[in-house]
This record gives C-alpha cells, structure tokens and sequence, in this order.
C-alpha cells in the first residue's frame, strides 16, 4: 500500500480482556516505530524495531504491554488484561533508513477504548 | 535526554494573518527536529525537518521553521493563515545518530477566524 495501515481502527474492549493491534508498514521500510497518544497529548514512544529485532522497548508503560515483529515486516502490538487507562490512540510509524534524519510516516492509528 | 515545550496550547489567528507556533527543545545531542500536522482522527503529517545544512526550512503548505541553536527554538511560521490550517500540530526532536525515537511537545491547537 502507499501508506502504513494499521487496524482496527477503533477498538472496544472490557476491562481485563485482550487486545491485538496491527500494524502494515510501509513496504521496504526498515524501522518500525509505535506511539500511545493519550486525549489532548502528544504522542509518546512505546518501541522500536529494527527488521525483526526489537531494539527499544524503554517506552512499553507494563508488563502487560508487548509488541513483534517476526518477519520485520507487520508488527503487532498485544496489550494483556487491559485497564482504563490504557484507552488512548496508538500509532505506528515507519520509516526506510536507519537514521534519524529519516522523517517517520505514520498510519492513521487504533482508537482503543477501554470500558 | 530530550525535551520539548510548545508554547500555547491553542492558538487562534483571523484568515490571512500570521501563524507563528512556537517550539522550544532541550537535547543533549545535535538535534533532528520536525513539525508534524494531525487533523481530527488522522495520524500525523510531516510538514517539514531541520536536520543539517540550513538553518531556515521550508515545508508543504507554505509553511516555514527556522532552527536557532542560541534560542533552543524551531518555531513554525506562515504569512497568511488559511481555513484549512486549522488542525493540532506537534514539534518533536530526535537524536542525529542512528534510528531515533521521536520525542514531541504536547501539541499547539490552531483555530483560524473567518
């Protein structure tokens, strides 16, 4: 695609239940980056990956929150037993280089609400 | 570590006039910096970097930002505002070495008056 996708686009869940999101970057794009953005917030850094290697993981706020990607291309951000106050929007963002000069292109993110 | 402070969490400009968001950063390291655009349920848009080279950028939508390392500050600026600038826009820096994390301001909210 001509953009990174990520799905669903809203999410609904109970608290204490499961969640997958998904994220399709850019192809060809090297670095895979995820973001939470909380109401009125800038966005904040969750992980980084490199390929398939996840190199920066500082930003994952639990235990509860894990992220992957095996073939360093989709990547897939699972969050366990949710809480309330993990309802935000999270982003995902790749980019082709391995620099930071490399502007990171986002998708359009999963609002995730948690009830 | 990086920090950035946006100042003014909304902004609101008449049709035609000056847009001037301001940014300020703090970084350890040569700074990569960026204006990102985000309107209502979209994620963000890159309107222009400042990397290396010079100091004045020029991005999409007649946007511009000037890099001043004396000040700490990238502000973004516009001659003339227009409706469809109205959206929420983030400053954000990042390391000059490697693949780097973005670390953003809380964002600046620009409403423009007919």
């Amino acid at each position: 695609g001509a953009g990174v996708s990520q799905s669903p686009r809203y999410k609904v869940a109970k608290r204490g239940q499961d969640v997958a999101l998904r994220c399709d970057p850019i192809s060809g794009h090297v670095s895979l980056f995820w973001y939470q953005q909380a109401l009125g917030q800038g966005p904040e850094f969750l992980t980084y990956f490199q390929n398939e290697a996840q190199l920066d993981k500082s930003g994952l706020p639990s235990d509860r929150f894990f992220a992957e990607r095996p073939e360093g291309s989709v990547s897939t951000l699972k969050i366990q037993r949710t809480q309330q106050e993990d309802s935000a929007v999270y982003l995902c963002a790749s980019s082709y280089a391995l620099r930071g000069n490399q502007p990171q292109h986002f998708g359009d993110g999963t609002r995730l609400s948690i009830l | 570590a990086q920090s950035v402070t946006q100042l003014g969490s909304h902004v609101s400009v008449s049709e035609g006039a000056l847009v001037l968001l301001r940014c300020n950063y703090s970084s350890s390291v040569p700074p990569y910096l960026f204006w990102y655009v985000q309107y209502p349920n979209q994620g963000l848009q890159l309107l222009l970097k400042y990397t290396t080279g010079a100091t004045l950028v020029k991005g999409i939508n007649g946007f511009e930002a000037e890099f001043k390392k004396s000040e700490t500050s990238f502000h973004l600026t516009k001659p003339s505002a227009h409706m469809s600038d109205a959206a929420e826009y983030f400053c954000a820096v990042s390391g000059a070495q490697g693949a780097q994390k973005l670390v953003f301001g809380q964002g600046t909210r620009l409403t423009i008056n007919p």
